[in-house]
C-alpha cells in the first residue's frame, strides 16, 4: 500500500460545483495532516491543517478519520481561481517529522 | 508575512558537475528540509537537518548530496556530481518546531544536460 494515495485525476468541474478529494495513508501513528495546494511549477503552497474534528476555512472544509486513516477536502462554489493540484500531505512519524506527499489531483474549474 | 527564498530560481549544469542550491529558511525556525520533485511525480523528501546534523535523510540521498548550514541564514544543498536524473525541481522548506506546518520556499529548477 502506498503511504499517501490520492485520485490524481484530472477533475474538471464546472464553476459553482462543489468537488471532493480523498486520500488514505498507511501509518496509522501519523500525526499531522495537511491539504497543500500546488500550481503548475509552483511550490506547495499551505491549504489548511486538517484535524479529527474538521475544519473549514471559507469554502473549504477538510475532515479525518483517523480509525479509517482518511482525509477528505471539500471545495463549494468552484472559482476558476481553483484550478490547481492539491496534495494530500502527512507528516512521518519517524522522529523528523519529515512530510509525505501524495501523488496530488489535478482540479480543472471550467467557466 | 516572513517566507523562505531560494537561489537560483533556475540552474542549467553539465552532467558531472556540481552545483549547490541556496535557500534562506524562515528566520526563527528551527527544522529544515529539502525536497525534490521530477516533472510529473510527487513530491519527495531528499534530507532533514536540525541542530546543525542531519536528522533523517533518503535513499536518494545518497554520498553524491551534501547539506550544509554555513552561517546563521543560509541552508545549502550540494550535489558533488550531477547526473541526468538529478534534473528536477528543488525546494527547501523550514518549521518552527518538528511538528509544525512546514513553508516551502519558490524552489530552484535544476536542468542537466
Amino acid at each position: 500500500r502506498k503511504e499517501v494515495e490520492q485520485d490524481p485525476g484530472p477533475f474538471n468541474v464546472p464553476e459553482g460545483a462543489t468537488v471532493a478529494f480523498n486520500c488514505t495513508y498507511s501509518n496509522s501513528a501519523s500525526q499531522s495532516f495537511f491539504w497543500y495546494r500546488q500550481d503548475c511549477r509552483k511550490e506547495p503552497k499551505l491549504l489548511m491543517s486538517v484535524y479529527s474534528s474538521g475544519n473549514e476555512d471559507g469554502r473549504f472544509t477538510a475532515q479525518l478519520n483517523r480509525a479509517s486513516q482518511y482525509i477528505s477536502l471539500l471545495i463549494r462554489d468552484s472559482k476558476l481561481s481553483d484550478s490547481a493540484t492539491y496534495l494530500c500531505v502527512v507528516n512521518s512519524p519517524s522522529g523528523t517529522y519529515k512530510y509525505i506527499f501524495g501523488t496530488g489531483t489535478r482540479l480543472k474549474v471550467l467557466a | 508575512e516572513p517566507e523562505v527564498t531560494q537561489t537560483p530560481s533556475h540552474q542549467v549544469t553539465q552532467m558531472g558537475q556540481e552545483v549547490i542550491l541556496r535557500c534562506v529558511p524562515i528566520s526563527n525556525h528551527l527544522y529544515f528540509y529539502w525536497y525534490r520533485q521530477i516533472l510529473g511525480q510527487k513530491v519527495e523528501f531528499l534530507v532533514s537537518f536540525y541542530n546543525n546534523e542531519i536528522s533523517e535523510k533518503s535513499e536518494i540521498f545518497d554520498d553524491q548530496f551534501s547539506v550544509e548550514r554555513p552561517d546563521g541564514s543560509n541552508f545549502t544543498l550540494k550535489i558533488r556530481s550531477t547526473k541526468l536524473e538529478d534534473s528536477a525541481m528543488y525546494f527547501c522548506a523550514s518549521g518552527g518546531r518538528h511538528t509544525d506546518t512546514q513553508y516551502f520556499g519558490p524552489g530552484t529548477r535544476l536542468t542537466v544536460l
